[in-house]
């Protein structure tokens, strides 16, 4: 099956700065890369995704990028606010199919 | 808004004991899913369903059942709870995917203690 392996697993960056988290995914059949944000004590939240036939969408200060030759794709964050501290997860999925999720990533951002 | 909800935010259980938790979503969803979230090991597919009284396995089925009577309430089931089990289950529901999105909307998680 899918595997996403996702890095760092913890990020640390000031207020202002970029923050970016990168996922790499086994199945060259996935076509689907959702992002979820979760806040402490909230479960995780769509915030960004992009589909196979894209290779970059952006959503005001956060931007996913894709490259299907390397598997990979990346969440980019600019701007960084205290608010945007929490756990970022990447996921993947083929088709309609379940998703599979990345391990997670703390991001903190300091003012 | 989608509104997904589950029965409890906290529950604490002994080992043995059978454990209902429940879900509910308003929006009318065909799919609905059922994780459980641990340090370190991220989001891990226990079942999902896709229609009333169908439901799959997902990663990790074991010690778990599930239940769906109806289509806006997924139960989740440990038929005799072990320590193991203990940790963040999240609940999910989508829509089955004809409308061009996988989008799931996520409840607020139950944290269970076994003891």
């Amino acid at each position: 099956g899918e595997n996403v392996e996702q890095h760092p697993s913890t990020l640390s960056v000031q207020e202002g700065d970029s923050a970016v988290i990168k996922c790499t995914y086994s199945d060259s059949a996935s076509n689907y890369f959702p992002w979820y944000k979760q806040e402490l004590g909230k479960g995780p939240q769509l915030i960004i995704d992009i589909r196979s036939n894209v290779g970059e969408k952006k959503d005001q200060r956060i931007a996913v990028t894709l490259n299907k030759t390397a598997k990979h794709f990346s969440l980019h964050i600019t701007e960084t606010q205290p608010e945007d501290s929490a756990v970022y997860f990447c996921a993947a999925s083929i088709g309609y199919s379940t998703l599979t999720f990345g391990k997670g990533t703390m991001l903190l951002v300091s003012p | 808004d989608v509104k997904v909800t589950q029965s409890s935010r906290y529950l604490v259980k002994r080992t043995g004991e059978k454990v209902f938790l429940e879900c509910v979503q308003d929006m009318d969803h065909e799919n609905m899913f059922w994780y459980r979230q641990d340090p370190g090991l991220g989001l891990r597919l226990i079942y999902f369903s896709y229609d009333v009284k169908m439901k799959e396995k997902g990663d990790i089925p074991e010690g778990y059942s599930v239940s769906r009577e109806k289509k806006e309430r997924f139960s989740l089931i440990l038929e005799s709870a072990s320590t193991n089990q203990t940790s963040m289950y999240l609940c999910a529901s989508s829509l089955l995917g004809l409308a061009g999105t996988d989008t799931q909307y996520f409840g607020p998680g139950t944290r269970l203690t076994v003891l």
